[in-house]
């Protein structure tokens, strides 16, 4: 089955303690991306890559860090969370953004305290 | 900048009433455009999409999208929506020559039974 696999699906953590958040699709899409959804905003785009080794900066990469070594998996890191990065995020794929859209995995709740 | 507006924060409805949802983009040359919707604790599923081709695109479960390029809109439409309908309805658009998915901030939809 051709999908978006993130994980975890929840997570709970402290201020400073640095995380992951692992991000796998299988269908060879060449872009991938990292999004922020928070009430009243909508999706924000934290980083995107156009394919491996090519990473660049979204709306919102403050705080956030990610690598492209192989073109399935994109993790998105957190070095040093902070409670404002308290937020549901979604990894995404596509072949063709233009015209396929995106994929979307299942979402990480994140909580920091 | 490149944006997308959504005029319908919150938008209740009775069983079998019609529903249209407006979404408005930014102007910025050639444009896909799309809609997503996600139930409550899930991912973003594709609803329906627009590329080129007939204005009126159908999507899924008898969803349907106008696009009229004079007024930069892509008005989500439903003759009778179901109490199953009830989510979070989002707008989004690539531009062409850029990859990035720009999100509207979602409408959420109440369906009464």
């Amino acid at each position: 089955e051709a999908q978006v696999t993130q994980n975890p699906r929840y997570l709970i953590t402290v201020t400073g303690k640095k995380l992951t958040v692992t991000c796998s699709q299988n269908m060879n899409h060449e872009y991938m991306s990292w999004y922020r959804q928070d009430p009243g905003l909508g999706l924000r785009q934290i980083y995107y890559s156009m394919n491996v080794e090519v990473t660049d900066k979204g709306d919102v990469p403050e705080g956030y860090k990610v690598s492209r070594k192989e073109k399935r998996n994109f993790p998105l890191i957190l070095e040093s969370p902070s409670p404002n990065q308290t937020s549901l995020y979604f990894c995404a794929s596509s072949a063709h953004t233009g015209t396929d859209g995106y994929t979307f995995g299942s979402g990480t709740r994140l909580t920091v305290v | 900048a490149q944006s997308v507006s959504q005029h319908n924060h919150h938008v209740i409805l009775s069983e079998a009433a019609s529903l249209e949802l407006g979404c408005n983009y930014s102007y910025g040359g050639t444009v896909n455009l799309f809609w997503y919707v996600q139930y409550p604790g899930q991912h973003l599923q594709l609803l329906l999409k627009y590329f080129s081709g007939d204005p009126l695109v159908k999507g899924i479960k008898g969803f349907e999208a106008e696009f009229i390029k004079s007024k930069f809109s892509f008005n989500l439409r439903k003759p009778s929506v179901q109490w199953s309908d009830t989510a979070e309805y989002f707008c989004a658009v690539t531009y062409t020559g850029f990859q990035k998915l720009v999100f509207g901030t979602g409408t959420r939809l109440l369906v009464s039974p």
